[in-house]
C-alpha cells in the first residue's frame, strides 16, 4: 500500500497570506489528523477528521481550519499567516489506533 | 490532561552499544495506548511500536524491545546493538481514553546519535 502523501513538500509564504496544505491518506483509512511541529512547542495536535466530520480539535486559533472530502483526502488552511506559523505540518491517517504519518509540509513564513 | 516526558534530550553512543530511551507519562484514563515513533532527518515520523494499557507484556522485535510498567507510568524503549542508521529523534506518544480520544500527545523527543 502507498503511504500517506502530502503536498506540497515545501512552501514559502509572506505574512498575511493564506495557505492550503493537502493530505492523501493510506487507502482504506478514514481518519486523518494534522499536527504542527516547531522547535519551541514540539509536536502539537491540530485536528482530526473522520468521515468528513471534525472529530477532535486542538488548541489553535480559528485561523487554522481543515476539511475532509468523501474520498478521505484532507486539506488544512491557515489564513492571515504569522511568522510563528513557520513549522513542519504533519498529516497522519489511521484505520484503528495507530497513526501513520506522511513526510510533512515545511512552511516558511517570511 | 495527558502528558509525556522524555527526560533525555540527547544521547550519543558508539555503534553496537545498547541504548535505552526513557519515557514517563501521565493520564487519568484507564484505557490508553503508548507509542514510539522515529523521526529521521527527512522529517517523516515512522511508527515503531504500540502497546495498550491493559497489556504489560514486554516484547522484543528484532533489535527493538520495550519495557512497559504501569506502576511507574513508564514506557522505555531499547535498541540493541545500535547502528548508525538508528540516528534520529525518537518520540514517545500517548493516545486514547475518555479524555483525548485518538489525538496523540507527544514527548519532547530524544535525539539519538550513533557514532561509527
Amino acid at each position: 500500500k502507498a503511504g500517506v502523501t502530502q503536498t506540497p513538500r515545501y512552501l514559502i509564504k509572506t505574512r498575511g497570506q493564506q495557505v492550503t496544505l493537502s493530505c492523501s491518506p493510506i487507502s482504506g483509512h478514514r481518519s486523518v489528523s494534522w499536527y504542527q511541529q516547531t522547535p519551541g512547542q514540539g509536536l502539537q495536535f491540530l485536528f482530526e477528521y473522520f468521515s468528513e466530520t471534525q472529530r477532535n480539535k486542538g488548541n489553535f486559533p480559528g485561523r487554522f481550519s481543515g476539511r475532509q472530502f468523501s474520498n478521505s483526502r484532507s486539506e488544512m488552511n491557515v489564513s492571515t499567516l504569522e511568522l510563528g506559523d513557520s513549522a513542519l505540518y504533519l498529516c497522519a491517517s489511521s484505520s484503528g489506533d495507530t497513526q501513520y504519518f506522511g513526510p510533512g509540509t515545511r512552511l516558511t513564513v517570511l | 490532561a495527558q502528558k509525556v516526558t522524555q527526560a533525555q534530550t540527547e544521547i550519543s553512543v558508539v555503534e553496537k552499544e545498547d541504548v535505552t530511551l526513557d519515557c514517563v507519562y501521565e493520564t487519568r484514563d484507564t484505557t490508553y495506548y503508548l507509542f514510539w515513533y522515529k523521526q529521521p532527518p527527512s522529517g517523516e515520523l515512522v511508527f515503531l511500536i504500540r502497546r495498550n494499557s491493559f497489556d504489560e507484556q514486554n516484547e522484543i522485535s528484532g533489535r527493538y524491545s520495550w519495557n512497559f510498567q504501569k506502576s511507574t507510568s513508564s514506557f522505555n524503549f531499547t535498541i540493541t546493538a545500535s547502528q548508525v542508521v538508528d540516528s534520529a529523534v525518537y518520540f514517545c506518544a500517548l493516545s486514547g481514553g475518555e479524555t483525548s480520544g485518538s489525538r496523540l500527545t507527544f514527548g519532547e523527543g530524544t535525539q539519538l546519535t550513533v557514532n561509527p
